[in-house]
This record gives C-alpha cells, sequence and structure tokens, in this order.
C-alpha cells in the first residue's frame, strides 16, 4: 500500500475553508511538505513543516502536524478558484520524497 | 528563469517503439529524478542521480534506462514501449538530499506518453 495516504476529492465553495488530510508511516521523515499541481503542469511546492513543529502559517496556509498520529492537514482560508488543482502531501525520506495520490481540490462558486 | 525543462509534452508510441524522454535543469542542481504520475497514484520514483556520472534506482525502474552525462541533462529512456508504460512522467531536481535538508524538488510540466 501507500506510505502516504490522502482522500482523493475535495469540493469547497468559494470563500469557505478547505482542509485537506494526509496522513504519515515513516516516524523518523525530518520534513513533510504541501505541493500543487495545475492542469497541465508539474508541482510546485506550496509549503513545507519541521518535523519537530505541530503548526506552521504561512499567509491563507496553515498546516498542522500530530506526529502521534502521523497525520498532516493543509487548511486554506477563503478559498479562491485559482486554488482549484491537485495537492500532494509528501514526506521526507532518506534520499527520496514519498507522495501520497494526491487531493483533487474543486472550488465552486 | 526556465528551471526544469521537459520535452516533449506529449508522445504516442506504439508497442515496443523506443524513446527518450529529456529533461534539463539550469538551476546547477547536483541532484536529478524521473518520476511517473499514474492516476489515482502518487508519484513513484523510476530513477535518480546524485550527480553527474552516478544514477541509481528508484522503486520502478523495469523497462527504464538513465544516463547523467552533465550536470544539467538526464534523458530516461525507453527501450520496448509497453502499454504498461502509458503515463505522466515528471523530471524534477534538488540542490540537496542530505539527511536533514529541506530538499526541495522543482519539478517539469511533464510529458505525457501513451503506448498502444
Amino acid at each position: 500500500g501507500e506510505d502516504v495516504e490522502q482522500s482523493l476529492f475535495l469540493s469547497v465553495r468559494e470563500g469557505d475553508s478547505s482542509v485537506i488530510n494526509c496522513t504519515y508511516t515513516d516516524s523518523s521523515s525530518t520534513y513533510l511538505y504541501w505541493y500543487k499541481q495545475e492542469p497541465g503542469a508539474g508541482l510546485q511546492l506550496l509549503t513545507y513543516i519541521f518535523s519537530n513543529m505541530d503548526m506552521k502559517q504561512d499567509q491563507r496556509l496553515t498546516v498542522l502536524l500530530n506526529k502521534k498520529d502521523k497525520h498532516l492537514s493543509l487548511r486554506i482560508a477563503d478559498t479562491q478558484t485559482g486554488d482549484s488543482a491537485i495537492y500532494f502531501c509528501a514526506e521526507r525520506g532518506d534520499y527520496k520524497l514519498s507522495f501520497g495520490a494526491g487531493t483533487t481540490v474543486t472550488v465552486r462558486a | 528563469n526556465a528551471g526544469v525543462t521537459q520535452t516533449p509534452k506529449f508522445r504516442i508510441l506504439k508497442i515496443g517503439q523506443s524513446m527518450t524522454l529529456q529533461c534539463t535543469q539550469d538551476m546547477n542542481h547536483n541532484y536529478m529524478y524521473w518520476y511517473r504520475q499514474d492516476p489515482g497514484m502518487g508519484l513513484k520514483l523510476i530513477y535518480y542521480s546524485v550527480g553527474a556520472g552516478i544514477t541509481d534506482k528508484g522503486e520502478v525502474p523495469n523497462g527504464y534506462n538513465v544516463s547523467r552525462s552533465t550536470t544539467e541533462d538526464f534523458p530516461l529512456r525507453l527501450e520496448l514501449a509497453a502499454p504498461s508504460q502509458t503515463s505522466v512522467y515528471f523530471c524534477a531536481s534538488s540542490y540537496s538530499i542530505v539527511a536533514g535538508d529541506l530538499n526541495i524538488q522543482y519539478f517539469g510540466a511533464g510529458t505525457r506518453l501513451s503506448v498502444l
């Protein structure tokens, strides 16, 4: 099975908050990442969190990390149509990143 | 501001044909990666390279070959294309993979390959 798991779809109304959840398995991961993929494009780093933190805020983005439960979430405040994309959670291993399957976020008017 | 450039963007192959997916980066990164992305699945690492002349297998290397003769270029070769290789291929690069480092990977726009 996948090392990193995410729900596949999220639909949210414009202006509401989006919360994307992720669980991972490697307790030794030093960094956890959120990447965004827009249609026809590659992945772009959105934000990251170091494993000794439990929260990180960056403008409209809030990352929460629960190390005990190996649970990571990304909250997007005031979701806009430009936030429609696929969001990937990733954990850092020895030499590589392990990615989840991606959550497709659809923002409806 | 080119970053990571992949060519071609799209390709259709017949079973048994061969092709090379090109990847080049202009950030002077030592580390480069090839991933494939299948629908509903996360990215799977095919091969990676820690510098010119050095390559190593990732999770799903079968059916692929790579070379790294320069820092900038990391081509991926499919020798005998099979339908199972229908996927979107992403090349990425990073400054470092040293344990504890941030290891931000920068991705190209992808190559969409269909093998029929």
